[in-house]
């Protein structure tokens, strides 16, 4: 089975802060990221797949960053919000291409 | 509007009773998964469908089973056999089985054995 790690587990930041976080991943047979976020009593949504070494998404706040030669994805999240709490999911391919989840970053954002 | 519903919300078993949790999506894609969530754990694969009429074991698929007879439906049975089946269940669909395609997922079943 894929080893996908995230870390840190958990992160509390103040409201304005910018925070960033990690998905590690081996990077042999690399074929796609997701990333995803899962607010709390809601179904997870995918914020970004990622394909190419060296992709940059974005979206508002929120910026990913690939290396697959080195094996990490960064999430950024700029100027946090409340509305940011949420935990943050990444996710590879591993056997028969089918998505295998990292545990997960939880982040809070206290105003 | 498009999406994906799950039935019931939360579920309670007795021992040795199999349940079946239903999964609905009106999408228009093909593949189809069941996912589920432990504490502390991420979300870990059960069974997944790439077209109707075939599904596949994920990496831990003993004591549950699934059909596909239908495009928009995936329903989950936890059986007996399952040893340890409280959780929370999530079912997810894509437009294929590429795995560079966004997952859309449902709301979830939490499932309690009593």
């Amino acid at each position: 089975i894929l080893n996908v790690e995230q870390s840190p587990q958990s992160l509390h930041v103040q409201e304005g802060d910018s925070t960033n976080f990690t998905c590690s991943f081996p990077s042999s047979n690399f074929y796609a990221l997701h990333w995803y976020r899962w607010e709390t009593a809601k179904s997870p949504e995918a914020l970004f797949v990622m394909t190419l070494n060296g992709d940059e998404k974005k979206k508002g706040r929120i910026s990913a960053t690939l290396n697959t030669k080195e094996g990490y994805s960064y999430l950024y999240i700029k100027g946090s919000q409340p509305e940011d709490s949420a935990t943050y999911l990444c996710a590879l391919p591993g056997s028969a291409r089918q998505l295998t989840f990292g545990s997960g970053t939880q982040l809070t954002v206290l105003p | 509007d498009g999406g994906i519903t799950q039935s019931p919300k939360y579920l309670f078993r007795k021992e040795g009773q199999n349940v079946t949790l239903s999964c609905e999506q009106n999408l228009n894609h093909d593949a189809m998964y069941w996912y589920r969530q432990d504490p502390g754990q991420g979300l870990r694969l059960i069974y997944y469908s790439q077209i109707v009429n075939d599904f596949q074991k994920g990496d831990i698929a003993e004591g549950y089973s699934v059909s596909r007879e239908k495009k928009e439906s995936f329903p989950l049975t936890v059986t007996s056999a399952q040893k340890n089946p409280t959780a929370f269940y999530l079912c997810a669909s894509s437009t294929s089985g590429r795995s560079d395609n966004e997952q859309f997922f449902g709301p979830g079943t939490r499932l309690t054995v009593l």
